[in-house]
């Protein structure tokens, strides 16, 4: 992996449905990986910043995993809401001052 | 609502005007950050500048100039655009690397609404 990719790109589901999506990134030279929900005409908000190997973090509904060896990260969220909606960006940073690099995101809509 | 704020919101312009955009945070944060994002591609790095010196320039074309009058204060200077210079237009701010490092990889982004640029 030479970049931040994401997957799917985009999901469709059902209020109450569990969801997860991918984030692959390179595995060398890892400092951190951040998570950013995007609603739409809202500015990308932070949800998570993961930095060690087999980090879990839970925020509510949401929660992520890491795995920096094999080089990819997990967002759960669980019992879906239509409030949920918006693109889920993912961006790793390689501790080169301050950069992130940003994947295309996988947008989420979730339907009553 | 963001703590971030960006105007402004919508910004027309021609190819031989000059604009600036303007970005303002009262978080005490040290890092301030322009990225630029095209439709259904990832938002990208343009500049960053941490304690108002400029850390970062990612080979940015010279009509756009940064600059940071303080540690509140970022502008984005535009000048002679190309239609494809049309984009979303973020800023951010971080709490910025400690003194003596270089990185603060650990600190999230907060980021303002955008400002919307269209270069016709």
């Amino acid at each position: 992996i030479l970049n931040v990719e994401q997957s799917p790109q985009s999901l469709h589901v059902q209020e109450g449905d569990s969801t997860n999506f991918t984030c692959s990134f390179p595995s060398s030279n890892f400092y951190a990986l951040h998570w950013y929900r995007w609603e739409t005409a809202k500015s990308p908000e932070a949800l998570f910043v993961m930095t060690l190997n087999g980090d879990e973090k839970k925020k509510g509904r949401i929660s992520a995993t890491l795995n920096t060896k094999e080089g990819y990260s997990y967002l759960y969220i669980k019992g879906s809401q239509p409030e949920d909606s918006a693109t889920y960006l993912c961006a790793h940073n390689t501790g080169t001052a301050s950069k992130l690099t940003f994947g295309t995101g996988t947008r989420l809509q979730v339907t009553l | 609502d963001t703590e971030v704020t960006q105007t402004p919101k919508h910004l027309v312009m021609g190819m031989t005007n000059k604009k600036s955009l303007k970005c303002e945070q009262h978080m005490g944060h040290r890092a301030m950050y322009w990225y630029k994002q095209k439709a259904k591609k990832p938002p990208e790095l343009m500049f960053v500048y941490s304690y108002e010196k400029l850390s970062i320039n990612e080979s940015v074309p010279s009509r756009f100039s940064p600059e940071c009058p303080n540690s509140s204060l970022l502008n984005l200077h535009l000048h002679a655009l190309q239609p494809e210079d049309s984009a979303l237009y973020l800023c951010a701010s971080s709490q910025g690397p400690m003194k003596g490092q270089t990185s603060s990889y650990n600190s999230p982004l907060h980021f303002g609404n955008g400002t919307r640029l269209t270069v016709t």
